[in-house]
């Protein structure tokens, strides 16, 4: 069955860094991923989208990779601010059948201290 | 523009009870799609909603059923409710059953 993994449980990182978050899949091909934040208790927001014949995206202090050889995405965020703090979620999906099918990954909190 | 609203916010039911759980999508929207999301863990699909029709299920057995009306508003109902069941549910709406869908608050529903 698919399977994603998000590098880790916990990232914790200092205000100005560059905050790199990792997304490994396996047993699936995914025509796109997105990346959504979660901050507790409210839904996932979603941030970027980048699709299988896409290598990088960028969207201001956010950029995402997507290398469908190593199945893996990266997300970086640049100048980390403490307001970045949340749980970040990537996302798997699939052109055809439901496109709501999209597969989570259990997400990465990162916490960015002052 | 309106986003996603979804009512009630928390619930607590005991367990063999049935529970609805209702959802607005975003203004314009016409697909709605159902996650349960556990402490700790990411959304799973429940099932899609494209105007009026289901449009695709996740692994959940048949007692997690839905609707959704010419408003495209949806509907979750979870028959014979089970401890397991406790979980954030949420509603995603989307246009055409484009990638990008836009998450409501959710509802915190609580099985004792």
């Amino acid at each position: 069955s698919q399977k994603i993994e998000q590098n880790s449980e916990a990232l914790n990182i200092q205000e100005g860094k560059t905050a790199t978050l990792t997304c490994n899949y396996t047993n699936y091909s995914p025509a796109y991923l997105q990346w959504y934040r979660q901050d507790p208790g409210r839904g996932p927001v979603f941030l970027l989208l980048i699709r299988e014949n896409e290598k990088e995206k960028r969207k201001e202090r956010l950029k995402v990779t997507f290398d469908t050889t190593l199945k893996q995405s990266l997300f970086h965020i640049t100048a980390s601010q403490p307001a970045d703090s949340a749980t970040y979620l990537c996302a798997l999906g699939n052109y055809g059948g439901s496109q709501g099918n999209l597969i989570f990954g259990k997400g990465t909190k990162l916490s960015v201290k002052p | 523009e309106t986003g996603v609203t979804q009512s009630p916010t928390h619930l607590i039911k005991t367990r063999g009870q049935q529970v609805t759980l209702r959802c607005s999508s975003q203004s314009g929207h016409n697909t709605v799609s159902w996650y349960q999301q556990a402490l700790g863990q990411g959304p799973q699909f429940i099932f899609q909603y494209y105007r009026e029709e289901e449009n695709g299920r996740g692994n959940f057995p048949p007692r997690f059923s839905g609707l959704q009306f010419p408003n495209y508003s949806s509907e979750l109902n979870v028959n014979a409710l089970e401890l397991d069941d406790s979980a954030l549910y949420l509603c995603a709406s989307s246009l055409d059953s484009q990638e990008t869908q836009y998450f409501g608050p959710g509802t915190r529903l609580l099985v004792l």
